[in-house]
C-alpha cells in the first residue's frame, strides 16, 4: 500500500466546473505539499501546508491533520488548469508522492 | 514498492568537495529525469530536467557549471554537486518519467555541508 494516496486517478470536468481532488496518507508528516506538471514539463510548486486551508486565485488547498487527509479545490475551472496534480508529503527525512490526478478541463 | 531510488539517502561533507547523487529508475526506462532542491520550510524548486542522451536543460537561476546532471542511460542520471558550500545544504529529490508511465519520484537525498 502506497504512503499517499490520490483520488480520483483521472478526472475531466466542464469549464467553470467546482474540482476536488483527495489525498490520503499513512505517515507522519511535517508538511504536504500539493505540485502540479503540465504535459512534457517539470512540477510546479501550488501549495505547502502543514495545518489549516491556503487559498492562492483559484486554488483552495485544506489539511486535516487529525483525519491525515487532504483536499484541493479548483473554482471556476478553465481549460488551462489541465495538468496532473500531485500530492506529497515530507517527513522531514523523506518525501512520499502520490501517483498523481490527471485533470482534463474540457471548454 | 519503489520504482525510482537514489544513493545516498543522506551525505555529509566538508566544503569545497563535490558530492555526486545517483537517482535510477528501477522497472522502466526512464527517457525523461528532473531533479528538484527544497530548501528548509519552502516547498520544491524545479533545478533542470534532463533527457536520455542529451544535455539537461536548467531553470533560470540554476548554474550548470555547479550542478552538473548526467543522463548518460535510461535507467540512471547522476547530480553533481561541485565545490559545495553550506549554502548547498539542502534536501536533492529527482523523479523520472518514461513511456506512458505517470512521472515517479525518488526518496531524496539530504546533503549537509560543513
Amino acid at each position: 500500500k502506497n504512503e499517499v494516496e490520490q483520488s480520483p486517478q483521472n478526472l475531466t470536468a466542464q469549464e467553470g466546473e467546482f474540482i476536488t481532488i483527495n489525498c490520503s496518507y499513512s505517515v507522519g508528516i511535517s508538511a504536504l505539499h500539493w505540485l502540479q506538471q503540465h504535459p512534457g514539463g517539470g512540477i510546479v510548486s501550488l501549495f505547502m501546508l502543514s495545518s489549516g486551508k491556503k487559498k492562492h486565485g483559484r486554488l483552495i488547498a485544506t489539511i486535516n491533520i487529525q483525519e491525515k487527509h487532504s483536499s484541493l479545490h479548483i473554482t471556476a475551472s478553465h481549460p488551462r488548469d489541465s495538468a496532473v496534480y500531485i500530492c506529497a508529503v515530507s517527513t522531514g527525512n523523506q518525501f512520499y508522492f502520490g501517483t498523481g490526478t490527471s485533470l482534463t478541463v474540457i471548454p | 514498492g519503489a520504482v525510482v531510488s537514489q544513493h545516498p539517502s543522506w551525505v555529509i561533507c566538508k566544503s569545497g568537495t563535490s558530492v555526486k547523487i545517483e537517482c535510477r529508475s528501477l522497472d522502466f526506462q526512464a527517457t525523461t529525469m528532473f531533479w528538484y532542491r527544497q530548501f528548509p520550510k519552502q516547498s520544491l524548486m524545479l533545478m533542470a530536467t534532463s533527457n536520455e542522451g542529451s544535455k539537461a536543460t536548467y531553470e533560470q537561476g540554476v548554474e550548470k557549471d555547479k550542478f552538473l546532471i548526467n543522463h548518460a542511460s535510461l535507467t540512471l542520471s547522476t547530480l553533481t554537486v561541485t565545490s559545495a558550500h553550506p549554502e548547498d545544504s539542502s534536501f536533492y529529490i529527482c523523479s523520472a518519467r518514461g513511456g506512458e508511465r505517470p512521472q515517479y519520484f525518488g526518496p531524496g537525498t539530504r546533503l549537509l555541508v560543513l
